[in-house]
């Protein structure tokens, strides 16, 4: 595994709790990203950061937070509000200079709730 | 609406035969497009991108800005290209991606 490093690999929560995903880098990419991969639906777009301490909400941000104090880590939180958080979940990243569009993706995290 | 249409969520193909996995956007602007895949347990890819003009394993996709479609072609399926393939397109820093194929080669 190099590149992009996801914990947990599985996770497990009961309803009202929020968990945090952790996402870390050593590809020295400026831009990361939440995706949430779910059957039939593809991939969607939870956040994105382009640099550190900034960050925009995707097409599903509603019941998550992220935070993006490092280059290397972007985790997400998905909170209690998130009405269907069971999932897998993606990381990726990508090249800051322009023209770099190809995204790295890291090995996934996959949630549960109970 | 920016948009990534893949019409099939399931391909079923025998060893030897051509396949064709069609990928359709919708996108204002110069979007640059893309094919990833994902095997069974390994992660998503990077299979091609239109401005490259590559073959990768044996894959080829042109990009048709008439009928804004990017299918992805292989003359000659093999066992190990079963994966789920997604395309998407990329404008300033965001991506689209669609709703993905799997593609089953059967023996």
């Amino acid at each position: 595994d190099g590149g992009i490093t996801q914990s947990p690999k599985y996770l497990f929560r009961k309803e009202g709790q929020n968990v945090t995903l952790s996402c870390e880098q050593n590809l020295n990419h400026d831009a990361m990203y939440w995706y949430r991969q779910d059957p039939g639906q593809g991939l969607r777009l939870i956040y994105y950061s382009q640099i550190v301490n900034d960050f925009q909400k995707g097409d599903i941000a509603e019941g998550y937070s992220v935070s993006r104090e490092k280059k290397e880590s972007f985790p997400l939180t998905v909170t209690s509000a998130q009405k269907n958080p069971t999932a897998f979940y993606l990381c990726a990243t990508r090249e800051g200079r322009p023209g770099a569009n190809v995204l790295t993706f890291g090995a996934g995290s996959r949630l549960t709730v109970l | 609406a920016q948009r990534v249409t893949q019409p099939e969520k399931l391909l079923s193909v025998f060893k030897g035969a051509p396949v064709e996995l069609k990928c359709n956007y919708s996108y204002s602007g110069s979007p640059e497009l893309f094919w990833y895949v994902q095997y069974s347990r390994q992660r998503l890819q990077l299979l091609l991108r239109h401005i490259s003009r590559e073959s990768i394993k044996g894959f080829t996709a042109d990009l048709n800005k008439g009928e804004t479609s990017f299918h992805l072609k292989k003359p000659f399926a093999q066992e190990e290209d079963s994966a789920m393939y997604y395309c998407a397109v990329v404008g300033t820093y965001k991506y689209i991606f669609g709703t993905g194929t799997r593609l089953k080669v059967l023996a």
